[in-house]
């Protein structure tokens, strides 16, 4: 199994353009989020998805957009790039733990695309 | 907002030594994670504690959470050189489709 593959690495945009990260996540997890990381900030939630078709805002939502077509894919549109987005971002998948219903959902990440925005 | 404050910000410590990392958080919680992130790479998942349990190990790692005074530690035991990373702690509820809150991190430099 792949996990959860982020495209592309590294990204270089000029203020205004628009884009989509791609995540795809091969292990039929219900949950995929979207987190951005500045220094000192830790992660942010932007985006997260319970399911296909589902979708619902995070902490950091302003200037993305998000749609979950199929349980595989989900994929991250900046509308207009800023330089404010310039930041690394990852990609998270999750799943329920049925026979541990009380547990939290334990994430597993992609390994991040570098966003510069000039 | 950060739901979780982690301390310290840094820390550097000689292979062999114990490292422990805090972390505090605002509000409820179900569980609190720890995760380690190596350079220029993504999160991994080290261990989770549930807000009913005081303690938990698992290998070289021993959590500790206090859901009086919100506060959990990370405690690494022997460290090694390749224990090198950031290390953070989240917070989240059941059933939140991994809607985690994350503390900023804190960067561990293990010398050989």
């Amino acid at each position: 199994n792949a996990g959860v593959t982020q495209t592309p690495k590294f990204q270089v945009l000029k203020t205004g353009q628009s884009m989509t990260l791609q995540c795809a996540q091969d292990m039929n997890h219900e949950y995929m989020s979207w987190y951005r990381q500045d220094p000192g900030m830790g992660l942010r939630l932007i985006h997260y998805s319970v399911g296909a078709g589902i979708t619902d805002q995070g902490e950091v939502p302003n200037g993305y957009n998000v749609s979950r077509s199929t349980t595989e894919d989900f994929p991250l549109r900046l509308l207009s790039a800023a330089p404010s987005q310039t930041s690394v971002y990852f990609c998270a998948s999750s799943y329920r733990d049925r026979g541990d219903p009380g547990t939290n959902e334990k994430l597993f990440f992609g390994s991040g695309t570098q966003l510069s925005v000039l | 907002s950060q739901q979780g404050e982690e301390d310290p910000q840094a820390l550097s410590i000689q292979e062999g030594e114990n490292a422990t990392m805090n972390c505090s958080y605002k509000t409820s919680i179900n569980n609190l994670q720890w995760y380690r992130q190596n350079s220029g790479r993504g999160l991994v998942h080290l261990i989770l504690i549930r807000s009913n349990e005081r303690e938990k190990h698992s290998g070289r790692l021993r959590v500790t959470l206090d859901t009086s005074k919100k506060s959990s530690s990370l405690l690494i035991t022997a460290s090694r050189a390749a224990d090198t990373a950031s290390y953070f702690c989240a917070t989240g509820f059941y059933n939140q489709g991994g809607k985690l809150i994350f503390g900023q991190g804190t960067e561990l430099s293990v010398k050989p």
